[in-house]
């Protein structure tokens, strides 16, 4: 079995500031983990994937991953907020015994502040 | 990535009544999905949608409210049957290409039933 839990529903950061969204996992197996981001009215859209090749992970719009395995953690950074990156951020686990299936975490509401 | 589109975008539909919502894909994919997103909450697996075989719905789902289409690779239709105002969501479709773990979102439904 697997599970994703995201321990803050919203963030709120100022522009220009770091941004944290927290996410812890469990699975039985060796997972892939993924972000994605949804602006308002807006579908999903892939942010980054960790599949066990470096921890640290480099997305589009300067986000950046690390995968911790002894903490079962995969917490999302970014630097510096930028008022575009308000959505809502889910955490997402597959594993292969999993067939392809997601599970998505609660999601987090980045709000940025001017 | 792949490129997915979705009709509707959105609906109004009244109580009582069915919405066929379709994914089109611009390639061939091997896995489809569809989820639903409650108001305000995070993404829940409706079923895989086989080709050419009886989608396979998770934990909740039924194939009489919930028919589902595959005829070929890149299409698939999600049926809701017998609105009730609990069945205004967003209906998201995702697809897997082959030899990825990844899956790719179209851009949802917006669904309310009056």
């Amino acid at each position: 079995a697997q599970s994703v839990t995201q321990l803050d529903s919203h963030v709120s950061v100022s522009e220009g500031t770091p941004v944290l969204l927290r996410c812890n996992y469990s699975s039985s197996y060796s997972p892939s983990l993924f972000w994605y981001v949804q602006h308002p009215n807006k579908g999903l859209q892939l942010l980054l994937k960790y599949t066990s090749a470096a921890t640290l992970v480099k997305g589009i719009n300067g986000f950046e991953a690390e995968f911790k395995k002894s903490e079962t953690s995969f917490h999302l950074t970014k630097p510096s907020a930028h008022m575009s990156d308000a959505a809502e951020y889910f955490c997402v686990v597959s594993g292969w015994n999993a067939g392809n299936m997601l599970t998505f975490g609660g999601g987090t509401r980045l709000m940025v502040k001017p | 990535s792949a490129v997915i589109s979705q009709k509707p975008s959105r609906d109004i539909c009244q109580r009582g009544t069915s919405l066929t919502i379709q994914c089109q894909v611009d390639s061939q994919v091997t896995m489809m999905f569809w989820y639903r997103q409650q108001p305000g909450q995070s993404l829940t697996l409706i079923a895989t949608a086989n080709q050419g075989s009886e989608a396979t719905y998770e934990s909740g789902f039924v194939i009489d409210k919930f028919p589902i289409s595959r005829p070929n690779l890149t299409f698939s239709t999600l049926t809701v049957s017998n609105m009730s105002p609990e069945d205004s969501s967003i209906y998201l479709c995702s697809v897997v290409r082959q030899g990825t773990d990844t899956q790719y979102f179209g851009p949802g439904t917006r669904l309310t039933v009056l």
